[in-house]
């Protein structure tokens, strides 16, 4: 139990284009998801909170209108980087928490990589 | 949210015990320690969490010292599946409302386990 899926897995796309990413959790509903941000031999960085049926909350230093966060559903939150750059190559990951666990006992899914030239 | 160090890499043979450590000197009596781990290229997997008495799933062993300023990740017999960054996250949970919020990920340890 617990999965979270990520789609696509990778995606290289053209400079000035949006790209689209798709969270799904497959076994369990989750109200908040959690997309972060990994560049090369970097940590994970939490770039905002996804709450199913209202704004999404961002951390300091993240765009909002360059990272479009929604989440129509329980199961479904997509982000969507718009104009994309070179910078914003990076390995991009999402999170959920099944509703019967502690706060911190995420689920992450596998991640795409986003290649912008 | 308590700070925590870990040592930046570490070496163990396949087959024995992999011990981590993780020093959270100034946890609060309310805060939990967490691990994770992420194998290169795929997303974090959670693998255990305490309090202060130890823990033992599946995957590893959590050992919080009687003071809980430090614990020990065990992982009883490594393979080589098993390198991988190893993080441990020190948060104070929240049960109300089956509420959630963000990982702050730290630069973990880099286990690597040798055949």
């Amino acid at each position: 139990g617990a999965v979270v899926s990520q789609h696509p897995s990778w995606v290289i796309c053209k400079s000035g284009t949006s790209v689209k990413i798709e969270c799904r959790s497959l076994d369990f509903q989750a109200t908040t998801m959690f997309w972060y941000r990994q560049f090369p031999k970097q940590s994970l960085m939490l770039m905002a909170t996804s709450n199913e049926g209202s704004k999404a909350t961002y951390e300091q230093g993240v765009e909002k209108d360059k990272f479009l966060i929604n989440h129509a559903s329980l199961t479904l939150s997509t982000l969507t980087v718009t104009s994309a750059h070179p910078e914003d190559s990076s390995f991009y990951i999402c999170s959920a928490k099944p509703p019967d666990k502690s706060s911190y006992e995420q689920y992450f899914g596998p991640g795409t990589r986003l290649t912008v030239t | 949210d308590a700070k925590t160090t870990q040592p930046p890499s570490m070496d163990c043979a396949e087959g024995r015990a992999a011990n981590l450590p993780c020093n959270h000197s100034t946890i609060s009596g309310n805060e939990y320690v967490y691990w994770y781990r992420q194998i290169h290229s795929q997303g974090p997997q959670y693998i255990i969490h305490g309090l202060k008495n130890n823990e033992t799933n599946e995957m590893a062993s959590l050992i919080i010292t009687e003071d809980r300023k430090s614990s020990t990740l065990i992982l009883p017999h490594a393979t080589l599946r098993d390198t991988a960054v190893y993080y441990c996250i020190v948060r104070a949970t929240m049960y109300s409302g089956g509420g959630a919020d963000g990982l702050t990920f730290g630069k973990g340890t880099h286990l690597i386990i040798q055949p």
